[in-house]
């Protein structure tokens, strides 16, 4: 049981490259989220997926897409990266109850040149 | 903008003492509150989260929630080097599916 997994752990890219970052639970959970944690701004929401088939913007989705491949997975892509880009990306999830606790992966540390 | 504020710190304690993390936030129909603590390079886990006005109690950690006052606090006692962290608030927001606002965390430095 793994819980949370996201590859790749780092990634370097110029500035208008673009990129997906994976993210895969394996605990049957319902929603599935990704964040961004910048030096002294904490966790922001880009976007999350309630249910599979389903996603929504969070709190800062500009520069991002999303794809929830199947209850599994949930995919974040940068199409044309910017600095500001630069970043800690979390995947996290929960089950279907909005009290449960959300399960975070490892991280993805991204470096936009 | 709804928001969670933290001090960032660092909170500097002994071994042995009373750390108290504090945390406002701005929505006034919050229900639910939680705190995460994240070691350095590593993600965030949950150690406590709190619905209803007053204390909850797990082992060494303590949190206590007053709604009136919009205020939530962490206390770790006997705080040990291993506690040498920092701790996110979270709340989650009023009418979001599990949308939970994260504060930018508070860091805390037990020293021996």
């Amino acid at each position: 049981n793994a819980g949370v997994t996201q590859t790749p752990k780092f990634q370097v890219l110029k500035t208008g490259q673009s990129m997906t970052l994976q993210c895969a639970q394996d605990m049957n959970h319902n929603s599935m989220y990704w964040y961004r944690q910048d030096p002294g701004m904490g966790l922001r929401l880009i976007y999350y997926s309630a249910s599979e088939g389903t996603t929504d913007k969070g709190e800062v989705p500009n520069g991002y897409n999303v794809s929830r491949l199947n209850k599994r997975e949930f995919s974040l892509r940068l199409e044309s990266a910017a600095p500001s880009q630069t970043s800690v990306y979390f995947c996290a999830s929960s089950e279907r109850d909005p009290l449960e606790t959300q399960y975070f992966g490892p991280g993805t540390r991204l470096l936009v040149l | 903008q709804k928001e969670v504020e933290q001090n960032s710190g660092p909170l500097s304690v002994p071994e042995g003492a009373i750390a108290s993390l504090n945390c406002t936030y701005s929505d006034r129909v919050s229900q639910s509150f939680f705190w995460y603590r994240q070691y350095s390079g590593k993600s965030p886990e949950l150690i406590m989260s709190i619905y209803s006005n007053g204390d909850k109690e797990d082992g060494r950690f303590t949190a206590q929630l007053n709604k009136a006052s919009q205020y939530v606090s962490l206390l770790i006692r006997d705080s040990q080097p291993s506690d040498s962290a920092t701790y996110l608030c979270a709340v989650r927001e009023t009418g979001g599916y599990n949308k939970l606002i994260f504060g930018a965390g508070t860091r805390l430095a037990v020293h021996p």
